[in-house]
């Protein structure tokens, strides 16, 4: 079935440091693939999607690009800053059944 | 504005008792789902729903019903709460193309003691 798998359960970082949360997932065809960013006591929102092959999908400074060689959708930031700390979330989704798997999330910890 | 509403936004509940969170929609969407989260499994789906008056299973149903009565409003039911249902609850809603994401409600945190 479909997944998606997100290998750091946590990355810790200083300000102004290069960020890649590495995603990777499992599906036949062309999913859609999302990345959310989740703050403490929130839910979930939205930060971008791709759905096509080499596909960039961008959004506050974070970027990914759709890879279907590597089945990958690395989210990927040039400066952090400590505002960035948060859970992100991997997820991928068909557009058949509007159902969206999500990976089990990085928490990025920024420090100052 | 597009927006997801939970409530309560926390509660405690006894262990067999009937516990039902609530999730209200005003972005017009056809497809509602409810979440768990539960510290390093990320979001698990329990149910989801495209259509009122009707539900579907999703990867985690046991233990759980859900009630769909109109587009805007989406319930989940424990109907014997058990403490391995601590945890928390993010409902979502999304439109018919699946060109928009799924928005997120707030959540609600649950206990069950």
């Amino acid at each position: 079935g479909d997944s998606v798998t997100q290998t750091e359960g946590q990355v810790a970082l200083s300000e102004e440091d290069f960020l890649t949360i590495h995603c990777n997932y499992s599906a036949s065809g062309y999913p859609a693939l999302f990345w959310y960013v989740q703050y403490p006591g929130e839910g979930p929102q939205f930060l971008f999607r791709a759905s096509r092959d080499k596909e960039k999908g961008s959004s506050r400074g974070f970027e990914a690009t759709y890879n279907k060689e590597t089945t990958s959708f690395h989210l990927q930031k040039a400066s952090v800053q400590e505002s960035d700390s948060a859970v992100y979330y991997c997820a991928l989704g068909r557009n058949n059944n509007n159902r969206i798997f999500f990976g089990d999330g990085t928490q990025l910890v920024v420090k100052p | 504005e597009a927006a997801v509403t939970q409530s309560p936004r926390s509660k405690v509940a006894v262990t067999g008792g009937k516990v039902t969170l609530s999730c209200h929609q005003t972005n017009n969407h056809d497809y509602m789902y409810w979440y768990r989260q539960d510290t390093g499994h990320g979001l698990r789906l329990i149910h989801y729903s495209y259509v009122a008056d009707s539900t579907e299973k999703g990867d985690i149903p046991d233990g759980y019903k859900a009630s769909r009565p109109s587009q805007e409003n989406f319930s989940l039911i424990l109907e014997l709460a058990s403490l391995s249902q601590t945890a928390v609850y993010f409902c979502a809603s999304s439109d018919r193309t699946g060109n928009q994401a799924p928005l997120f409600g707030e959540g609600t945190r649950l206990s069950v003691l």
